[in-house]
């Protein structure tokens, strides 16, 4: 069973880059794809975007100016770019593999991120 | 973008009742309709696939219909560790989406 492990930095400060990793150990994707999704505190969930084995990317278009995601497969782990952060992109950060089914499963068990100086 | 309407937003349930969570799809998607549970300090867990597969490993209680734009999850008789927000997805086109979540509370 795949299982999922996000980790960076817990504090960001505005205009900066935030830079999150996933590492999946457990298993692989065959087929399907990796997301990065976030929740703000007390809030509902923002599906950020996904990439496939491949490297083929899909964004979000509310903040596709700002991010970046890439994978290595000999690491076992994809990456979330998120640029010029402000404080409305503080929420735990949740990556998640779909794997030969879209539903999201499993789930990493995210990280807070605080954007603040 | 495809918005997920639930409703309601929050249920207040007494143990062994049943509970209804309705998601409508502003346009339609099919049967790309998963639904998720998020107990407090959790990350979501899948808990019904395809608007009403099931889930290997989740109770049979919870049940799942719907297709088009209009969706339901059931769970009979409520347990107190069902306590939790539950939310829909679906998948049908991009950018995928979220309802904005049904908080089940027991009584």
């Amino acid at each position: 069973q795949v299982q999922l492990q996000e980790s960076g930095p817990g504090l960001v400060k505005p205009s900066q880059t935030l830079s999150l990793t996933c590492t999946f150990s457990g298993g692989s994707i065959i087929s399907g794809y990796w997301s990065w999704i976030r929740q703000p505190a007390g809030k509902g969930l923002e599906w950020i975007g996904r990439i496939y084995t491949s490297g083929i990317t899909n964004y979000n278009p509310s903040l596709k100016s700002r991010v970046t995601m890439s994978i290595d497969t000999s690491k076992s782990q994809f990456s979330l770019s998120l640029s010029s952060v402000t404080a409305a992109d503080t929420a735990v950060y949740y990556c998640a593999a779909s794997n030969g089914s879209p539903e999201f499963d499993p789930w990493g068990q995210g990280t807070l991120v605080t954007v603040s100086s | 973008e495809i918005v997920l309407t639930q409703s309601p937003d929050f249920q207040s349930v007494t143990p062994k009742e049943k509970v209804t969570i309705t998601c409508r799809a502003s346009q339609s998607i099919g049967s790309s309709l998963h639904w998720y549970q998020q107990k407090p300090d959790q990350s979501p867990k899948v808990v019904i696939k395809y608007a009403s597969q099931s889930i290997s490993g989740v109770p049979s209680r919870f049940s799942g219909s719907g297709s088009g734009t209009e969706f339901t999850l059931t769970i009979e008789s409520l347990e107190a560790e069902d306590a939790a927000v539950y939310y829909c997805h679906q998948s049908s086109s991009l950018p995928l989406t979220f309802g904005g979540g049904t908080k089940v509370e027991i009584k």
